[in-house]
């Protein structure tokens, strides 16, 4: 079964650091989506980043990149510039295959607090 | 364009009692999923539906549970007779299958379930 795993429960970085998240999966399969998600206090998940498997470049939105080592399975965000709109709970997460109607599958979740 | 909508934001009811929550998605989402989070746990995805017909419903927990989404537009899920294991966030998202196939799900506020 695929599962994806966070480690870090809680995480705190001061204001114009960086911090990176940790996120490591388990799966069978050659070509899959991993994603971000980050849900703000009493608000929407949104999607932050997104990588395919298949893609060897790390994927890139602004601020936010990743490490995607697919070998051993790790799907790291990092989080440069630290605002404080960026405390929310992040979610990695994790579909099978390029399929539309594949389910998506989540991890615990890391909370992530920025300190002014 | 208005977003993935759920109501009631949050519902607290005594064990024993039916809880129905409504998630309408983005018009035109044939995708609709049904996620819940337990506190401090990861986001466990529930069911799956196509249109009106239920594509995955293997995260379904039990027969206290059912989910309709009659005439393909927004989706119900009743929990009755409703047990205290039950609370957490039930979080509604959908997904389009047509036009580009980025993975992404569109998620609502989530439905906050405390049961007594």
């Amino acid at each position: 079964a695929q599962t994806v795993t966070q480690s870090q429960p809680e995480m705190s970085v001061q204001e114009a650091e960086t911090v990176t998240l940790s996120c490591t999966y388990d799966t069978s399969e050659s070509d899959y989506y991993l994603f971000w998600y980050k849900q703000p206090p009493s608000r929407q998940m949104i999607l932050v980043i997104r990588q395919e498997a298949y893609k060897q470049q790390n994927a890139t939105e602004n601020r936010f990149s990743v490490n995607f080592q697919k070998a051993a399975k790790s799907f790291s965000l990092k989080i440069s510039d630290s605002q404080l709109g960026d405390a929310a709970m992040y979610f990695c997460a994790y579909r099978r295959t390029r399929n539309r109607d594949d389910k998506i599958i989540f991890g615990k979740g890391t909370r992530l607090h920025i300190l002014p | 364009e208005a977003g993935v909508t759920q109501f009631p934001s949050h519902s607290v009811i005594e064990k024993g009692q039916t809880v129905t929550l409504r998630c309408d998605p983005i018009s035109g989402h044939d995708n609709l999923y049904w996620y819940r989070r337990v506190m401090g746990k990861e986001i466990k995805f529930l069911l799956h539906f196509v249109k009106e017909s239920k594509q995955d419903e293997s995260g379904m927990p039990n027969n206290r549970f059912l989910a309709e989404r009659t005439g393909g537009t927004y989706s119900t899920l009743k929990v009755q007779p409703a047990e205290l294991e039950d609370s957490g966030v039930y979080f509604c998202a959908s997904s389009p299958n047509s036009g580009p196939n980025t993975g992404e799900l569109f998620f609502g506020e989530g439905s906050r379930l405390t049961v007594l």
